[in-house]
């Protein structure tokens, strides 16, 4: 597709249950990002790829937060055993390369509610 | 660790009406500096960007000059509209260029 495009885009569900999120990035960008948004909070960075290893997973929450990826492709975060506190609206978002300039392209997120 | 503070919101304001959102920012080395916009209902867009001091990032009547002196990236735009009303996010970028680190958000609202 044109963008970076994940579903579902609102996700509800009971505490306790497991969720997958998905990410389809942008054809042939090889780096993917997660980022977390809580209502009226800045982003909050969670995981990074390159290709479809994961260097860098320092931003993740706790063990029950997990990610990965097929290749240079689509990206599953998922969330076991979900808290109310995981409410969020989840960002994903992927650029040519990881480097300071390259540009992010952003999905629209899912929105994520745990009742 | 790196963080970026931006000013809370809502920011109300009249069409025509100068606008200033201000950021600074902590960081070691030298980071890139963002200004990202949600628009209701969308995804983050890039707004404009900067990659060294002094440098003056410009896009759609938005400015933004990296000060590394006063460790700022202030978001100005001289007349808004009311198709600025958004969501307005500072970020910066470290050396290894792996991760984003973003300010809180402001929200913009534009009054016709």
């Amino acid at each position: 597709g044109a963008g970076v495009s994940q579903s579902p885009s609102n996700k509800v569900t009971e505490k306790g249950k497991d969720v997958e999120l998905r990410c389809d990035p942008i054809s042939g960008h090889t780096a993917l990002y997660w980022y977390r948004q809580r209502l009226g909070q800045g982003l909050e960075f969670l995981i990074y790829f390159q290709g479809n290893s994961a260097p860098d997973k320092s931003g993740l929450p706790s063990d029950r937060f997990s990610a990965e990826r097929t290749g240079e492709s689509v990206s599953t975060l998922t969330i076991q055993r979900t808290q109310q506190e995981d409410s969020a609206v989840y960002l994903c978002a992927s650029s040519k390369r990881q480097g300071t300039d390259e540009k992010l392209f952003f999905g629209s997120g899912t929105q994520l509610s745990v009742l | 660790g790196n963080s970026v503070t931006q000013m809370e919101g809502p920011v109300t304001l009249s069409e025509e009406a100068f606008l200033t959102i201000n950021c600074t920012y902590t960081a070691t080395g030298y980071p890139s500096l963002f200004w990202y916009v949600q628009y209701p209902g969308e995804g983050l867009q890039l707004l404009l960007k900067a990659t060294k001091a002094d440098d003056k990032g410009s896009n759609k009547g938005f400015e933004a000059t990296y000060r590394k002196e006063t460790t700022s990236f202030h978001l100005e735009k001289g007349s808004v509209q009311v198709s600025d009303s958004a969501v307005y996010f500072c970020a910066l970028r470290n050396n290894a260029g792996n991760m984003l680190t973003f300010g809180g958000g402001t929200r913009l609202m534009v009054k016709p």
